[in-house]
């Protein structure tokens, strides 16, 4: 089974405080993706990894950055917590190519106060 | 970029077929039409994809319209189990990575 793996399902930080949300896959995948999910808003892309250090900022990327070192892992940071980036995040991977189906991570529930 | 519209909401009875809906009039040829689903706390699941034929697999069926400007997703026998909010998406193919951009989806409720 394909699996996406978000490092926790609850978060809660402070204001002002560096945030690190990861994310890792196992099948090789070379597509990664963050969102951010919000009533009434739907998902909302924030950014898209298509190979190793290589990021292309989504519809929202203001007030974050991405990381990805390594083909499996790709983390969101949040430099500066702030009270509208409480949000459920979600973390998806896909193969790419002709293959394009998604997969997608349980979600992070982050609050920050 | 292709955007999709879809209804905001559906009603559904247990054991009845149920068609969802789509709109893409501004589809261009290289994109795939894609479906996933969001059950209640959890993250998104694919459902299906086409691109001009229409498409069967074991959780539902996928009729593509001859112009490509619509498509619909058929759940043959709704259960309560497909409550969920269904997304229509379109992925076009060719460039670096597939980026996969969501709208508002329609939400099914099923009735027993």
């Amino acid at each position: 089974d394909v699996k996406v793996t978000q490092s926790s399902r609850y978060l809660v930080k402070r204001t002002g405080e560096k945030v690190f949300l990861e994310c890792v896959q196992d099948m090789d995948h070379e597509n990664m993706f963050w969102y951010r999910q919000d009533p009434g808003l739907g998902l909302r892309l924030i950014y898209f990894s298509y190979d190793v250090k290589m990021k292309e900022k989504g519809d929202i990327p203001e007030g974050y950055s991405v990381s990805r070192e390594k083909k499996e892992r790709f983390s969101l940071i949040l430099e500066s917590a702030s009270t509208n980036q409480t949000s459920m995040y979600l973390c998806a991977s896909s193969l790419g190519g002709l293959n394009t189906e998604a997969f997608f991570g349980q979600g992070t529930r982050l609050t920050v106060v | 970029d292709a955007k999709t519209t879809q209804p905001n909401s559906m009603e559904s009875n247990e054991e009845e077929p149920v068609h969802l809906p789509c709109n893409h009039s501004t589809i261009s040829g290289t994109d795939y039409i894609h479906w996933y689903r969001q059950l209640p706390s959890q993250g998104p699941e694919y459902v299906i994809h086409g691109l001009t034929s229409n498409v069967n697999n074991r959780m539902a069926s996928l009729a593509i319209a001859e112009d490509r400007k619509s498509s619909t997703l058929i759940l043959h026998r709704a259960t309560l189990r497909d409550a969920a909010v269904y997304y229509c998406i379109l992925i076009p193919f060719g460039n670096a990575g597939n980026m996969l951009t969501f709208g508002g989806g329609t939400r099914l409720m099923v009735k027993p």
